[in-house]
């Protein structure tokens, strides 16, 4: 059983501020690992992809990954009140299947 | 959208009865997942399929079976829905980049 870890939040940053958003994972052969957005009542959009250590950047987003440390961090740089929905961390394990943590709500307040 | 059809997109069935969810995709990808998501939870993996007639059970499969008898479609069946089965369905593919996408979802409600 692989385990995803976040903290269910919510997070509550200012308009403007930098959000950061946290997993741990259980599986150190684990090697994808992905960011996916959620707003409520809507399916999860795949915001960010990660498989080296180190930072990946996309406009406003930095994924952060430790394989060490089993952490996986986004950053959100200028956060909106558009950017307020749940954010769900996945790892890609054995037979291409995916496991998700509960996810980590973000509220971006104007 | 990756291309990603569920059907129906809300159903409302009665305890006991069979209920099957269908996910239409078209493009011809290998692998396709049915998740449930639910407060709490997050999104926990029910089957998967890595070709057609090839399936194999997720965390929490009893209650569930799927088949896949052609590439583009992915069917879940719940044999005899239980209150418990209420939930949100998501059907997902796998891309060659090892990336999911997930489909509208389907809102299943049993009284």
């Amino acid at each position: 059983q692989k385990e995803v870890e976040q903290n269910s939040g919510p997070l509550s940053v200012p308009e403007g501020a930098i959000a950061s958003l946290n997993c741990t994972y259980s599986d150190r052969g684990s090697q994808s690992f992905f960011w996916y957005r959620q707003y409520s009542g809507k399916s999860p959009e795949l915001i960010m992809s990660i498989y080296s250590n180190g930072d990946k950047e996309d406009g406003r987003f930095t994924a952060q990954l430790n394989k060490a440390s089993q952490y996986v961090s986004l950053l959100i740089r200028d956060s909106q009140p558009s950017d307020s929905a749940t954010y769900l961390c996945a790892v890609n394990g054995d037979f291409n299947k995916f496991y998700f943590g509960s996810g980590t709500k973000l509220n971006v307040k104007p | 959208d990756a291309g990603i059809t569920q059907s129906p997109r809300h159903k409302v069935t009665e305890t006991g009865t069979p209920v099957t969810l269908r996910c239409h995709q078209t493009e011809n990808h290998r692998y396709m997942y049915w998740y449930r998501q639910d407060p709490g939870h997050g999104l926990r993996l029910i089957h998967y399929s890595y070709g057609v007639k090839d399936t194999d059970k997720g965390e929490v499969s009893d209650g569930y079976s799927v088949s896949r008898s052609k590439t583009e479609d992915f069917l879940l069946t719940l044999e005899s829905a239980t209150s418990s089965q209420t939930s949100v369905y998501f059907c997902a593919i796998g891309t060659a980049k090892l990336e999911a996408f997930f489909g509208q979802g389907t809102r299943l409600t049993v009284v």
